[in-house]
């Protein structure tokens, strides 16, 4: 079965530092999340694209974090600067449509020293 | 947004049936019950979802309450591989917005 791909695993830097996390869709698959899972809690979301459309970035935080899809296709959630409360897991997910499971990557760990 | 409250671990034999619970009092009449499981060190993974009769899939069965302010994920014969968090989760399908609370973590025992 087809699987959401992320890149990197693991991710360690300093903080005030830029970072950025890949994710790539499975094929067809017209929207993607981006979710921030804090250690011991369940996964929130921070942005939804439909196709190349942010179609929700209310808890995204827009002084420092920023996230594309330009293509419509993969797309690239990025920190800057970066601060030591970042330090998490972020997953991506993916679906057919808004109203389709969500299949999700096994994630980037962030940890910023 | 309406909540789910699930206890926060539950232990169970191997090859004995697992029913998890998850309580949504303030559950509104468009919102579907999903649950996702999340293995260690791996993504959420999708398990089932309904709207008011129960459903039954390869992985697991969902029965929801007739008054819908409960449901259970019931799986038929737990293996060690079923170890994990389960997380129900309410969605108005207006979005598929997926708000996770903090799950039961179910242990499987040899």
């Amino acid at each position: 079965e087809a699987e959401v791909a992320q890149s990197p695993r693991y991710k360690i830097t300093e903080k005030s530092q830029a970072v950025a996390f890949w994710c790539d869709p499975i094929s067809g698959h017209a929207t993607l999340y981006w979710y921030r899972q804090i250690l011991g809690q369940g996964p929130e979301l921070l942005v939804q694209f439909q196709d190349e459309s942010v179609v929700d970035d209310s808890q995204l935080p827009k002084d420092r974090f920023s996230a594309e899809r330009l293509k419509g296709v993969d797309s690239t959630l990025k920190i800057q600067p970066a601060e030591l409360g970042d330090s998490a897991m972020y997953l991506c997910a993916s679906s057919r449509g808004w109203d389709q499971p969500q299949h999700f990557g096994d994630g980037t760990r962030l940890s910023i020293l | 947004d309406a909540k789910t409250t699930q206890p926060n671990s539950m232990e169970s034999n191997e090859e004995e049936p697992v029913h998890l619970p998850c309580n949504h009092s303030t559950i509104s009449g468009t919102d579907y019950i999903h649950w996702y499981r999340q293995l260690p060190s791996q993504g959420p993974e999708y398990v089932i979802h309904g709207l008011t009769s129960n459903v039954n899939n390869r992985m697991a069965s969902l029965a929801i309450a007739e008054d819908r302010k409960s449901s259970t994920l019931i799986l038929h014969r737990a293996t060690l591989r079923d170890a994990a968090v389960y997380y129900c989760i309410l969605d108005n399908n207006a979005g598929n917005m997926l708000t996770f609370g903090g799950g039961t973590r179910l242990m499987v025992k040899p």
